[in-house]
């Protein structure tokens, strides 16, 4: 089945500690986004990647970092820098062609951090 | 400022027709709308995406009004399983992307 794929489903850390969220893509995309969402509002981008080894950032970057290595994968470090980084964090993935934004998205990973 | 707003909540009941509205301003004549279904601990779910005039598919009508300052999701007979928070999307100058704020739709039997 092609889709998109985050794990773990649920993560908890303590503060301080780095922590990497992973995403996966077979859906043959270009692009890649990670978002996060906060109880009862809406997302936030984070961080985008139109192309392998190219990302830029979002609304919302500081305190994160992501690499793009493989067209399929897309990984989000949560650094302790990030104020209050306890959240429900979104991955989604589109094609470059003539429907650029219809984002498919993975099933989400809650972060907790006490 | 580009910015995305749409009513926090709505209630409706089994079978009636539901209207969300999303006010986007500064929208570019080449930006898409993009209507979003989410159920709680899930990514959303693509409904419809259009940019100008109207749009059907199989579940959703999108109505895009020729000022393009807003935009109408419409659920034709709802029921209890379209309970849901709905997300527009829109597009602002290509490569900006900002969500609405979410309505939370509430189908009661």
């Amino acid at each position: 089945d092609g889709g998109i794929t985050q794990s773990p489903k649920y993560l908890f850390r303590k503060e301080g500690q780095n922590v990497t969220l992973s995403c996966e893509q077979n859906l043959n995309h270009d692009a890649m986004y990670w978002y996060r969402q906060d109880p009862g509002q809406g997302l936030r981008l984070i961080y985008y990647s139109q192309i392998v080894n190219d990302f830029q950032k979002g609304d919302i970057a500081e305190g994160y970092s992501v690499s793009r290595e493989k067209k399929e994968s897309f990984p989000l470090t949560v650094t302790s820098a990030q104020k209050n980084p306890t959240a429900f964090y979104l991955c989604a993935s589109s094609t470059s062609d003539r429907t650029p934004y219809e984002q498919y998205f993975g099933p989400g990973t809650r972060l907790t951090v006490t | 400022l580009a910015k995305t707003t749409q009513p926090i909540s709505m209630d409706s009941y089994e079978g009636q027709e539901v209207n969300i509205t999303c006010s986007h301003n500064n929208i570019a004549t080449n930006d898409y709308i993009t209507w979003y279904q989410q159920f709680p601990s899930q990514g959303p779910r693509f409904i419809i995406q259009g940019y100008k005039t109207k749009v059907t598919n199989e579940v959703a009508s999108l109505f895009i009004p020729a000022d393009r300052k807003s935009s109408t999701l419409s659920l034709p007979r709802v029921s209890l399983s379209d309970t849901a928070v709905y997300y527009c999307l829109v597009s602002y100058n290509t490569d900006k992307l900002i969500f609405g704020t979410g309505t939370r739709l509430q189908v009661f039997p």
